[in-house]
């Protein structure tokens, strides 16, 4: 089927460990992002992709790393994860950047434990 | 600082009821503003969209509305059933702000349906 997909859906890691998050989605849709959510705060932009090869940072980018070599995919590195990072992370999509008048596509997160 | 305020930040009603979520806003006027629902372990899906000259907008049982005077929108949930079960998470893209990267998040209302 159609969709975002992310992996793994859980993931328990140890402080100073690199872990990549992987996020595919099928609807070559130009755009990708990563966020965090935390109880209480709203959804966090960590990184976007505006297409294959470019990438931005958002409002959290510290302690991470993103590479889109091909549209459809949009890893999200933590290269010495921390505790800090423990947090719930989703990748979404959209066909276009319109000052948000498209909606985002999200997956179904992972869910990311660091010790 | 543009903020984005839920309100209440949990709620339990009975099945078969009504109830009424609040997001305030200080960004204004804005690009548009849209309304999720988060399943429990799910990506936000969304729900509605206005625009800043719109005042309401439905979607079955769903129905947002908008008063750029207070600079509040509400979502009203009708006749609520188990499924409505879900985080309602408002988002509002300030206007001329080139993406999807300046899109501001609330926090969400957890809302609870009981039998």
């Amino acid at each position: 089927d159609a969709g975002i997909t992310q992996s793994p859906r859980y993931k328990i890691t140890e402080t100073g460990r690199q872990v990549t998050l992987m996020c595919h989605q099928t609807w070559s849709h130009s755009y990708m992002f990563w966020y965090r959510q935390d109880l209480g705060h709203g959804l966090r932009l960590i990184y976007y992709s505006a297409a294959a090869d470019i990438t931005d940072k958002g409002e959290v980018p510290d302690g991470y790393v993103v590479s889109r070599s091909k549209t459809e995919n949009f890893p999200l590195t933590l290269e010495s994860a921390t505790r800090s990072q423990t947090s719930v992370y989703f990748c979404a999509s959209s066909f276009s950047d319109r000052g948000g008048n498209s909606p985002l596509h999200f997956g179904n997160g992972t869910r990311l434990t660091v010790t | 600082k543009n903020q984005v305020e839920q309100s209440p930040q949990s709620l339990i009603i009975l099945e078969g009821k009504n109830c009424t979520l609040q997001c305030n806003y200080t960004v204004s006027p804005f690009s548009n503003l849209r309304w999720y629902k988060q399943d429990t372990g799910r990506g936000p899906v969304s729900l509605t969209i206005m625009t800043f000259s719109e005042n309401t907008k439905s979607n079955g049982r769903y129905t947002a509305t908008l008063d750029a005077d207070t600079k509040q929108s509400s979502l009203h949930i009708t006749a609520s059933q188990l499924s409505d079960s879900a985080s309602y998470i408002c988002v509002v893209s300030p206007p001329f702000s080139g993406g999807y990267n300046k899109l501001i998040f609330g926090a969400g209302t957890r809302l609870a349906v009981h039998p």
